[in-house]
């Protein structure tokens, strides 16, 4: 059972460019998260979905920050017009239904604005 | 407002010794609470969850405890290794959102 996969692992962008991370869940796995680590921080949280729905966008930017969980195909978290400030790590993690439960991690993606 | 507090400073132990990481919380009634280890450049990656019911879980060399008087977790490594340092994080759980909210993390650096 593959884990959970987030591409690209790196990725560059200059100011006012757009940025797409995609990430794969877990077989099996219907619940998507996001966080952001910003450098030298902690994991903040950001957004939570289930296929076709946002369900808690709390922690998410006002602006130029959104996300999707299409019925086919990978999450994406999409930060247009970047700039230096959104350069950190962004996790994607997945984890099974239920009330107790642990959350699987990808990789990360590493943003940085230039 | 609800706040995790870890130690920001790093912990620097003996190899073989036993390590002990903390975690405190506020304003938060948490049904359980996850640890997890995190490398650098990597994702974090689940090791232990302790319901409020359980005082103390084990796996392996890992044990936890978890105090909800106290409003706080223990996490020992016994017979620590080189290999076990990293960043830990805790995450205590309500009933609330599903999302998890993470303590800032302790760095345990085990020396040979």
């Amino acid at each position: 059972n593959a884990g959970v996969m987030q591409n690209p692992r790196h990725l560059v962008r200059r100011r006012g460019q757009e940025a797409r991370l995609r990430c794969s869940p877990m077989k099996g796995h219907s619940h998507v998260y996001w966080y952001r680590q910003l450098p030298e921080e902690g994991l903040k949280f950001m957004v939570y979905l289930q296929k076709e729905n946002i369900i808690d966008e709390s922690g998410m930017p006002k602006e130029r920050f959104s996300a999707e969980f299409p019925k086919e195909g990978p999450s994406i978290l999409r930060i247009q017009q970047v700039v230096r400030g959104d350069s950190a790590a962004y996790f994607c993690a997945s984890s099974p239904p239920g009330t107790v439960y642990e959350q699987y991690f990808g990789p990360g993606t590493r943003l940085t604005v230039t | 407002s609800q706040k995790i507090e870890q130690n920001s400073e790093a912990l620097n132990i003996q190899e073989g010794k036993t390590a002990t990481l903390t975690c405190n919380y506020t304003n938060y009634s948490p049904a359980y609470l996850q640890w997890y280890r995190q490398d650098p450049g990597r994702g974090p990656v689940f090791l232990l969850l302790i319901r409020e019911n359980e005082k103390e879980k084990r796996k392996e060399r890992l044990k936890v405890t978890f105090d909800t008087t106290l409003k706080q977790s223990l996490f020992h490594i016994t017979a620590s290794q080189p290999a076990d340092s990293a960043t830990y994080l805790c995450a205590p759980k309500d009933t609330g959102r599903r999302a998890l909210t993470f303590g800032s993390g302790t760095r345990l650096q085990v020396q040979p």
